[in-house]
């Protein structure tokens, strides 16, 4: 079957840097895509990696491993705005997103 | 960049009652659109995939003369929720892919707030 892992929740401090791990099982890849979500709010995209290496923008990076099966969204400078959950979907070979449940992010001061 | 409007930001209606939620692409044409049902502290939920012009495609599970779809035009998918009862209280979002890609992000509406009394 097909099936997005991320860890629940997490816990970083303002300033800090957090790094936030997917692992995917998908029926084909067409690309992995990272949300970030607000409480009570749309997503908002953040990343797409299709290809192997790691993708910066600005304070947000992201890493794809299509051997491993996984990626990882690195957060720098951490800000208290940061707080949020983001998403991890995986396209499959139908170019369906297979969604994770999402990683609740905290920022404490 | 591309923009999706939906309408409206949250809704309280009687159990029994329907309710009627647009998604609109401001700025481009969609022909597909998606619909996600999301439920508190869980991630979306595929409900279904409305096409323009055809009939939507329902996920597993999800009732279609329950969640009517209509996609009428490039820039109009509506989502009736009929004789809605308490358990359909939820976060429905809209979205949609306005690239010319299928690796295109999906672009999402700011999502309705459903509650049902």
């Amino acid at each position: 079957g097909q099936n997005i892992d991320q860890p629940t929740e997490m816990t970083a401090t303002e300033g800090a840097i957090v790094q936030i791990n997917c692992t995917y099982q998908t029926s084909g890849f067409n690309g992995l895509f990272w949300y970030q979500q607000h409480a009570g709010e749309a997503p908002t995209f953040l990343s797409y990696n299709v290809l192997d290496g790691l993708e910066e923008k600005g304070r947000f990076s992201s890493f794809l491993s299509r051997s491993k099966g996984y990626s990882y969204l690195l957060l720098k400078e951490l800000q208290m705005k940061d707080s949020a959950s983001y998403l991890c979907a995986a396209s499959d070979s139908n170019y369906q997103l297979i969604w994770g449940a999402g990683t609740k992010l905290i920022i404490k001061p | 960049g591309a923009v999706v409007s939906q309408h409206p930001s949250w809704v309280i209606c009687k159990s029994g009652t329907s309710v009627k939620i647009e998604c609109r692409s401001l700025d481009f044409q969609a022909t597909t659109m998606f619909w996600y049902r999301q439920f508190p502290k869980q991630s979306l939920m595929l409900m279904a995939t409305s096409n323009e012009g055809s009939k939507a495609t329902y996920e597993q599970g999800v009732e279609k003369d329950k969640f009517l779809i209509n996609h009428a035009s490039l820039t109009l998918s509506t989502l009736t929720v009929t004789s809605a009862h308490p358990e359909d209280s939820s976060f429905y979002i809209c979205s949609a892919p306005p690239g010319t890609t299928e690796a295109s992000p999906l672009h999402f509406g700011n999502g309705t707030r459903l509650t049902v009394t």
